[in-house]
């Protein structure tokens, strides 16, 4: 079936580093591909998405470009602000029922002033 | 618009008593979801419901545990008895037709 693999955290960065959170996936097909975002004390939401070879999904300066040459959905921002420190999780819709998520383990933010 | 409504938000009980967990999807949406998460084994899939039918319990941990929905606004899960190993925050979440998932608030329970 499905899966999906990030990097573990903590990331621990300064205000106004560039970001990246690594993320990898095994799928038979063309699944969609997710990332959602939990700060603390809340759900999970959604970041962004793409749901085709070589799309980019954008919001809120994060990025993400589906690769499937190298099946990875990398999560980028070009200057962390404080207000980012979160928990990010990649998902990917599941192989016979799209409805379904396989989410990640999660890869935990934290910026610093 | 209201979001995914969760209640209660925390969850304090004795081992052995029954839990109920309940969830108000987002109006509109036919797919309703219960995932647990805890440190140890992140963000579990319980059980899917679409058009108020179960689809996939396949993650539902064992019998205590049972979900229902009756209608197209409410679902509820519920864990009797109780034991300190659920101790989790339990999330709904609801989505329309092959749409990203809406997640509630969460409800935080503790099993003493």
């Amino acid at each position: 079936g499905n899966s999906v693999t990030q990097m573990e955290g903590p990331v621990t960065l300064s205000e106004e580093a560039f970001l990246t959170i690594n993320c990898t996936y095994t799928a038979t097909g063309y699944p969609s591909l997710f990332w959602y975002v939990q700060y603390p004390g809340e759900g999970l939401q959604l970041l962004l998405k793409a749901t085709k070879a070589d799309d980019k999904g954008s919001n809120k300066g994060f990025e993400a470009t589906y690769r499937k040459e190298t099946t990875s959905f990398h999560l980028e921002k070009g200057s962390v602000q404080v207000s980012d420190s979160a928990v990010y999780f990649c998902a990917l819709s599941d192989l016979y029922n799209t409805d379904k998520l396989i989410f990640g383990t999660g890869t935990r933010l934290q910026v610093f002033p | 618009d209201a979001g995914v409504i969760q209640s209660p938000r925390h969850e304090v009980t004795e081992m052995g008593q029954e839990v109920t967990l309940r969830c108000k999807p987002i109006s509109g949406h036919n797919s309703l979801f219960w995932y647990r998460q805890t440190m140890m084994r992140g963000l579990e899939l319980l059980i899917y419901f679409n058009n108020n039918v179960p689809i996939d319990d396949s993650g539902m941990p064992e019998d205590r545990f049972s979900a229902k929905m009756p209608n197209a606004s409410f679902s509820t899960l519920k864990i009797q008895p109780s034991e300190p190993r659920d101790s989790a925050v339990y999330f709904c979440a609801s989505s329309p037709d092959s749409q990203p998932q809406h997640f509630g608030d969460g409800t935080r329970l503790s099993i003493l």
